[in-house]
């Protein structure tokens, strides 16, 4: 099936722990984002990348890496996990260029929870 | 300080009857938005959109009107339904180049269609 493939839902980590949250879509979209969702917070971007080989930082990048060596493939890397960061978790990819009538597509989430 | 301000955190209408969910920002520089509806447990949804050259756009029952004056926007759905029933979220990019990738979200309303 087309679309955001994201992997694990659920996760629960220890304070200090590191590990990487995978991303991946099939419509060769040029730009992915990942976004985190607190309650009462809304949807805030975390990191971002325009293409293959292109990052960048988004509003609230600390404790996370990103890299983009594929199209298709955009994990994000936790560091040392710290309470602060128990949230939901989205990527969402983006044919962009403007397209009016086109918007990201999401993924369905991942759920961490540092204990 | 929040750029996209969705000032209602939750709204409950009859079926049948129109849905309007309100958004306002504060960056001039945004100039394309975008709506998007969440079930639980699922990732955003896109439902539509418009640029900062138009003061109205439709698809089906989703309208959504800019009066970029007053940096206000609007969603109506007409008629609303029981599957309707979600978390809508407000987004905005600034469309630098003509890419809209990187979106600014509002904190969301919660819309409850009563049968």
């Amino acid at each position: 099936n087309a679309g955001v493939t994201q992997t694990p839902k659920f996760q629960v980590l220890k304070t200090g722990q590191s590990m990487t949250l995978q991303c991946a879509q099939d419509m060769n979209h040029e730009y992915m984002s990942w976004y985190r969702q607190d309650p009462g917070m809304g949807l805030r971007l975390i990191h971002y990348s325009v293409g293959a080989g292109i990052t960048d930082q988004g509003e609230v990048p600390n404790g996370y890496n990103v890299s983009r060596s594929t199209t298709e493939d955009f994990p994000l890397r936790l560091l040392s996990a710290a309470p602060s960061q128990t949230s939901v978790y989205f990527c969402a990819s983006s044919r962009g260029t403007g397209h009016e009538g086109y918007g990201y597509t999401f993924g369905s989430g991942t759920r961490l929870t540092v204990v | 300080d929040q750029q996209v301000k969705q000032n209602s955190p939750s709204l409950s209408v009859q079926e049948g009857r129109i849905s309007i969910l309100n958004c306002d920002y504060t960056n001039s520089m945004f100039d394309y938005f975008l709506w998007y509806k969440k079930y639980p447990a699922e990732g955003p949804t896109f439902l539509i959109s418009i640029s900062s050259i138009k003061d109205k756009n439709e698809d089906g029952r989703f309208t959504v009107f800019l009066n970029k004056s007053a940096k206000h926007l609007s969603l109506h759905i007409v008629p609303s339904q029981p599957g309707d029933s979600a978390v809508y979220f407000c987004a905005a990019s600034p469309n630098s180049g003509g890419s809209n990738y990187k979106l600014t979200f509002g904190k969301g309303t919660l819309l409850t269609v009563n049968p």
